[in-house]
Order: structure tokens, then C-alpha cells, then sequence
């Protein structure tokens, strides 16, 4: 089955760019989704399509794809945007989802 | 503005079965596909089961394949869960998300998600 690999943890200091990476097999060749997860809360999708922002969500955030990495940037950092962050591609329709990363923003 | 609120988590022992319910409001329910997602604790978010806006399309991950059954009614503008021979691994908030961009396939992104039900699997 197709596997997801992203990093616990991710620290920035207020106002730096934060990177969260998301790591697969030719993930390049698939669509990349991400999720923000805060505690007690709803998921909100953040990125779709590797690197389209929904209505809402804040110019800050971006994405990309390509090779065997996706990755999430989020410009400028805030202290709102401490959460658990969530790859996710479609294999074989199952959804996949990657482990999760942790960002905290000091 | 739209409204997705989960509904019949609980407390259940093992082997038990539980239904969870998810209504919708604030948009055409029947116009789109809607997964299943799950967090356990102190765990990731796991993909469950979807369901395209026609029914026609069904997935289960193999977690729960065999054993979950996932099924809509666009009348009632609801999504539902039916979950039979309940393990501890099964222990999880449970959350349903709506399938953005139109069209009604699975394979898309989950642009609107619910606040979650809890399901607590134990003797």
C-alpha cells in the first residue's frame, strides 16, 4: 500500500517560513491535499491540488509537488497556525493520509 | 453556510455494532461524494470509507473492509456509517467530510468536515 511520510515535528519563529514535507513514492505524479488540524476542532483544508488555496484560507499558506516530496509552506508564520498539518493523495481510490506534523510556532 | 454534524457515537463493547449519522445542510447534499475519516487517540487522521453522490461508487480501507458499511440518503440529506463486529482499534473520533469541486467522485479533496463523534470500543 502506498505510504506517506512526513516529520513529527516542525518549529518556526514567529513571522519565518515554515516548511512541512510530505514524502512518497513519485508522489509527483499525484494530487496532494493538505489539512490543518487543531485540537477539538474540525480539519480545514488548507491546500488542494498540490497548490490551490481555498477561499479563506490566507495567501500565506502554499504547496507544492514534485518528484517524491509534496511540500506545505506557510509564509510568516503565526501563532494561529500551531496545529497538526496533513498530507493526503488518492491510491488505488483509498485515501491516504500522511502521519501528521506538528508545528509549532515559537 | 455550509453544516456537517455528526451524530451517534457511544460507548459500545466489543463485537457490538453502531450506526453514526451525518446531516448536512447549507448546500445540495446530493451533488457530492462524502468520506468517512478517523482519528484515534494520539493518533493521525486515517481515511475509513466513501461514498460517490450516486452511491455507485463505494471504498473501504482495509481496516475496516468487511466489516463497515457506508450509505447516503440524498432525501434526508444524510451520510451514514454502519459499523458491525467493533474492536478496541476501532476506538476513534469519527468525522465526515464532503467532497469539494463538484461533479459527486470520491477522488477529490474534503473541502468541509464535521465537528466528529466519538466511538469508544470497551468491556
Amino acid at each position: 500500500s502506498y505510504e506517506l511520510a512526513q516529520p513529527l515535528s516542525v518549529s518556526v519563529a514567529l513571522g519565518q517560513t515554515a516548511r512541512i514535507s510530505c514524502g512518497g513514492n513519485n508522489i509527483g505524479s499525484k494530487t496532494v491535499h493538505w489539512y490543518q488540524h487543531k485540537p477539538a476542532q474540525a480539519p480545514v483544508l488548507v491546500i488542494f491540488r498540490d497548490n490551490t488555496r481555498p477561499s479563506g484560507i490566507p495567501e500565506r499558506f502554499s504547496g507544492s509537488n514534485s518528484g517524491n516530496t509534496a511540500t506545505l509552506t506557510i509564509s510568516g508564520a503565526q501563532v494561529g497556525d500551531e496545529a497538526d498539518y496533513y498530507c493526503q493523495v488518492w491510491d488505488s481510490n483509498a485515501g491516504v493520509f500522511g502521519g501528521g506534523t506538528k508545528l509549532t510556532v515559537l | 453556510e455550509v453544516q456537517l454534524v455528526e451524530s451517534g457515537g457511544s460507548l459500545v463493547q466489543p463485537g457490538r455494532s453502531l450506526r453514526l449519522s451525518c446531516a448536512a445542510s447549507g448546500f445540495t447534499f446530493g451533488d457530492y461524494a462524502f468520506h468517512w475519516v478517523r482519528q484515534a487517540p494520539g493518533k493521525g487522521l486515517e481515511w475509513v470509507s466513501g461514498i460517490s453522490w450516486n452511491s455507485v461508487a463505494i471504498d473501504y480501507a482495509d481496516s475496516v473492509k468487511g466489516r463497515f458499511i457506508i450509505s447516503r440518503d440524498n432525501a434526508k440529506n444524510s451520510l451514514y456509517l454502519e459499523m458491525n463486529s467493533l474492536g478496541p482499534e476501532d476506538t476513534a473520533f469519527y468525522y465526515c467530510a464532503k467532497v469539494g469541486g463538484g461533479g459527486g467522485s470520491v477522488l477529490g479533496w474534503m473541502d468541509h468536515w464535521g465537528q466528529g463523534t466519538l466511538v469508544a470500543v470497551s468491556s
